[in-house]
């Protein structure tokens, strides 16, 4: 069963930094890109940022590039967003995502950012 | 443009259909995916590639697709379908997503 596990969200004052985590399990986690996604309270999703299946090809959102960072790590099987410099318009549940472009997507429950002081 | 449109809100007794459309100048080239999301669970796919249905998800959702319009629709909508829909595609560089507002399915 494919399972996409997203930790380390919390509350951050703005400016502060936060690392998420996303764990994959039921699947060959080096076959397949991934994504990060967010959703602020009342709001649709917004696409954040992409990286490839080796980690080579990295693209960001306007909103978050210069202070997010995609990573991931295929022997842990696990997907990261650092993010720098957060503000109090990045609060949200954040998502990750399973890319596939001939079968179904998956994603995880999503882990809550409140940047507030 | 690559934003997606979609009505905020639609909705349906049990038993009808409900149409859920997603509109944008992307879909005529990019393909549309579909994702059911209820609140504090994950988003799931519940129509792919335009018109394609996992095999997990109950045979009344289907997608179709024409233009630079997306159409998904749920047939015999039951209590269980209420939730949020959100539509999904690509810019035209086939990899970063755009997604539409978002679209509340009531089940009265």
């Amino acid at each position: 069963e494919v399972q996409l596990v997203e930790s380390g969200g919390g509350k951050v004052q703005p400016g502060g930094s936060l690392r998420l985590s996303c764990a994959a399990s039921g699947f060959t986690f080096s076959d397949f890109t991934m994504h990060w996604v967010r959703q602020a309270p009342g709001k649709g999703l917004e696409w954040l940022s992409y990286i490839s299946a080796s980690g080579d090809i990295i693209y960001y959102s306007d909103s978050v590039r210069g202070r997010f960072d995609i990573s991931r790590d295929n022997a842990e099987n696990s997907l990261f967003l650092q993010m720098n410099s957060l503000r109090v318009e990045d609060t949200g549940e954040y998502y990750c995502a399973r890319d596939c472009s001939g079968c179904r997507r998956y994603w995880g429950r999503g882990t809550l950012v409140t940047v507030s002081s | 443009s690559s934003e997606l449109t979609q009505p905020p809100s639609v909705s349906v007794s049990p038993g009808q259909t409900a149409r859920i459309t997603c509109s944008g100048d992307v879909l005529a080239k990019q393909y549309v995916y579909w994702y059911q999301h209820k609140a504090g669970r994950a988003p799931v796919t519940v129509i792919y590639k335009d018109i394609e249905r996992p095999s997990e998800m109950p045979d009344r959702f289907s997608g179709s697709s024409s233009g630079t319009t997306a159409t998904l629709t749920i047939s015999g909508v039951q209590a269980e379908d209420e939730a949020d829909y959100h539509c999904q595609s690509t810019d035209r560089s086939g990899i970063t997503w755009v997604f539409g507002g978002g679209t509340r399915l009531t089940v009265l």
